[in-house]
C-alpha cells in the first residue's frame, strides 16, 4: 500500500539556522499539506499546496517559511531562520482529489520531529 | 468558526469490553468527519470518515462511528477493546472550500488494560 514518508524522522537544529523539511506523498496524489503539533497541543494546519502553488496558509505560516515540490516527487518545507516555538512535529499528508473537493482522505506521513535548540 | 472538541483527555477501558471516545464539532454547511490514530512514533495513520449517507460508518481494525448530526457529534466505538487499541485517538472535520485542510480535535488517549 502506498504511503507518504517523511525525512528525516528527527532534526536538531540551533536557533536562527535553517531546515528543510522533506516529504515524499503517495504517487497519484494532487494536493499536499503541511502540519505540526507541538507537544501535548493540537495538529494545526499550516499551508496546503496544490498545481505548484500554495493554496491556503494558516497564520502560522508567516515569510518565514516556504514550501516547494522541486520535482515530481518530493515536498519540502523549508524555515528560514528558526526559532525556540518551531520545536514540534510536522506531519506531511495528501490527497488525491477526486469526486467532490475536499471528500476524499488525507494520509498523513509519520512526521519530523523538529528540535530547535 | 468551525471546530472539533474531544472532551476527554484519556479513556481508559478493560480488553474485552466495549469503547467510545467522543467527539463533537461545529461547521458550517455539511459536515465532513475523520478519525484518525497515532501509534507511538508513527504518523497519523486514518481509520474512518463520515461524508453522507449513513450514520453509522465502518472503518479499519474493527471501529466504527456514529455521525449524530442533531447532538452535532461523531464518536468512534469498537465493540471489543483490543489491547493493541491503546494509542491516540485524533477527531478531525474538513473546513469547508476547496482546499480540503482539517481542523483536529486535541486528541483522546485511549488505554486498554487487558
Amino acid at each position: 500500500e502506498p504511503e507518504v514518508t517523511q525525512t528525516p524522522s528527527h532534526q536538531v537544529t540551533q536557533m536562527g539556522q535553517e531546515v528543510i523539511l522533506r516529504c515524499v506523498p503517495i504517487s497519484n496524489h494532487l494536493y499536499f499539506y503541511w502540519y505540526r503539533q507541538i507537544l501535548g497541543q493540537k495538529v494545526e494546519f499550516l499551508v496546503s499546496f496544490y498545481n505548484n502553488e500554495i493554496s491556503e496558509k494558516s497564520e502560522i505560516f508567516d515569510d518565514q517559511f516556504s514550501v516547494e515540490r522541486p520535482d515530481g516527487s518530493n515536498f519540502t518545507l523549508k524555515i528560514r531562520s528558526t526559532k525556540l516555538e518551531d520545536s514540534a512535529m510536522y506531519f506531511c499528508a495528501s490527497r488525491r482529489m477526486t469526486g467532490e473537493r475536499g471528500t476524499d482522505t488525507q494520509y498523513f506521513g509519520p512526521g519530523t520531529r523538529l528540535t530547535v535548540l | 468558526a468551525q471546530s472539533v472538541a474531544q472532551p476527554e483527555d484519556q479513556v481508559n477501558v478493560a480488553e474485552g469490553n466495549p469503547l467510545t471516545v467522543k467527539c463533537t464539532y461545529s461547521v458550517s454547511g455539511n459536515p465532513y468527519l475523520f478519525w484518525y490514530v497515532q501509534y507511538p512514533n508513527r504518523g497519523l495513520q486514518f481509520l474512518l470518515k463520515y461524508i453522507t449517507g449513513d450514520n453509522l460508518v465502518k472503518g479499519s481494525y474493527g471501529f466504527e462511528a456514529e455521525f449524530n448530526k442533531s447532538q452535532t457529534s461523531f464518536h468512534l466505538k469498537k465493540p471489543s477493546a483490543l489491547v493493541s487499541d491503546s494509542a491516540l485517538y485524533f477527531c478531525a472535520v474538513r473546513v469547508s472550500g476547496n482546499t480540503g485542510k482539517l481542523i483536529f480535535g486535541q486528541g483522546t488517549t485511549l488505554q486498554v488494560k487487558p
